[in-house]
């Protein structure tokens, strides 16, 4: 079983649209939960991150842990084109990251 | 400031070829990150240096992939005897450790390698 798992998508959705992006993650560790974003031929880059569980909002951007059901979730409120990119979850524990494999969002005009 | 750099941006070799791929952290970073991404796949850890610690090479696929990493900056990917599915981008991330503590990590642009 992977350490994280994630739906690939893609997701296309208008402007404007409430975007929610998830991810399943095993062994419940102390550990921190983050979300990055990566535009295509770019190396990702951290949007934000939460520790072990509850909300963290960060602009239009909303990171959730559930850890009773081991979900992470991201919320982009407001959608924009320029979202328009490939979502990794990601965890972190005693120095290891563990990535899922990404969403790909597309956000129409 | 500079972010994470690596060279080169694109690489094409012929299979049974070595190739070497570089890092250049973000200056006082003293932990740094070899990644594999595949098409379609995740990140896939390869190998990690954490000051003088001895690198955690657990990701490593085989024994032909290696890793240095000199002076506690720059680091240097080798693949010996390249095979066609190390066809990938590879990717680098440093981040500055505070009491233990790595997780904001920052990426470079990443290498794109393909293996004819």
């Amino acid at each position: 079983q992977k350490e994280v798992e994630q739906d690939p998508g893609p997701l296309s959705v208008p402007e404007g649209a409430i975007v929610s992006l998830n991810c399943t993650y095993s062994n419940s560790a102390f550990q921190y939960f983050m979300w990055y974003r990566q535009y295509s031929r770019k190396g990702p880059e951290l949007l934000m991150y939460t520790y072990s569980s509850g909300n963290k909002e960060d602009g239009r951007f909303t990171a959730q842990v559930d850890k009773s059901s081991k979900y992470i979730s991201l919320f982009i409120r407001d959608s924009q084109p320029s979202d328009s990119a490939t979502y990794l979850c990601a965890k972190y524990n005693f120095n290891k990251f563990y990535f899922g494999s990404g969403t790909k969002l597309n956000v129409k005009p | 400031g500079a972010g994470v750099s690596q060279s080169p941006s694109n690489k094409v070799t012929e299979k049974g070829k070595d190739v070497e791929l570089r890092c250049d952290p973000i200056s006082g970073h003293t932990a740094l990150y070899w990644y594999r991404q595949s098409l379609g796949q995740g990140l896939e850890f390869l190998i990690y240096f954490q000051g003088n610690s001895a690198p955690d090479k657990s990701g490593l696929p085989s024994d032909r992939f290696s890793a240095e990493r000199t002076g506690g900056s720059v680091s240097t990917l080798t693949i010996q005897r390249t095979q066609q599915e190390d066809s990938a981008v590879y990717l680098c991330a440093s981040s500055l450790v505070s009491a233990g503590d790595a997780r904001e990590q920052y990426f470079g642009p990443g290498t794109r390698l393909t293996v004819t």
